[in-house]
């Protein structure tokens, strides 16, 4: 079992639309998570940090279920410029991030 | 800030040749990352540095792959002789810290560069 599986996508939603999703990590020990966004031949950005009681920063709204070991994101009132692959990521105290494959997000007008 | 700078962007060689790939991680950041991403295998951890000192390099292919932090500001990215297989997307990054327990708001972050794009015929 790979350490972070994602959806395998691609997800193709029209504007507007909401989107949500999951990502599971094997190693219960994690402590930090991640979602990274990543343009079409662009590095990877930073989009949130994941935080134990949930975060939202504006349309996105991240998720950590520890029990269960998973991870999402919610996307509201999706954007064209909102397209793009989205990674998990995870990290061990003292040791390296791991990225999920990414779910490709493709929203249409 | 310039942020984390890296060179060349595309690399095209011949099988056999050796390629340096070249990376400055943004000043004060204390972790530096090497990754390659191709469409089957996603983004690979490679190797990574803290304070100069390589601290991880299992994800190094082989031993045609090597890395160097000789300083703060300066990593390189070796391979020698270079094979097809070996044609990918290599990013560099650099963090000030890695996780801490239960994560500390802007310390996790990674920066990336924007990549050298290798291809070997």
């Amino acid at each position: 079992r790979k350490e972070v599986e994602q959806d395998p996508g691609p997800f193709n939603v029209p504007e507007g639309a909401t989107v949500a999703f999951n990502c599971t990590y094997s190693n219960s020990a994690s402590q930090s998570f991640f979602w990274y966004r990543q343009d079409c031949r662009k590095e990877p950005k930073l989009l949130m940090s994941v935080y134990s009681s949930g975060n939202e920063d504006g349309r996105f709204t991240a998720q950590l279920n520890r029990a269960s070991q998973y991870i999402s994101l919610l996307i509201r009132d999706s954007k064209l410029s909102d397209s793009a692959t989205y990674l998990c990521v995870v990290n061990h105290p003292g040791q390296n991030f791991v990225f999920g494959p990414g779910t490709r997000l493709s929203v249409l007008p | 800030d310039a942020g984390v700078i890296q060179s060349p962007r595309h690399e095209v060689t011949e099988m056999g040749q050796e390629v340096t790939l070249r990376c400055k991680p943004i000043s004060g950041h204390d972790y530096l990352f090497w990754y390659r991403q191709t469409m089957m295998r996603g983004l690979e951890l490679l190797i990574y540095f803290n304070n100069n000192v390589p601290i991880d390099d299992s994800g190094m292919p082989e031993d045609r792959f090597s890395a160097k932090m000789p300083n703060a500001s300066f990593s390189t990215l070796k391979i020698q002789p270079s094979e097809p297989r070996d044609s990918a997307v290599y990013f560099c990054a650099s963090s000030p810290l890695p996780g801490l327990a239960g994560g500390s708001r802007g310390y996790n972050e990674q920066f990336f560069g924007p990549g050298t794009r290798l291809t070997v015929l």
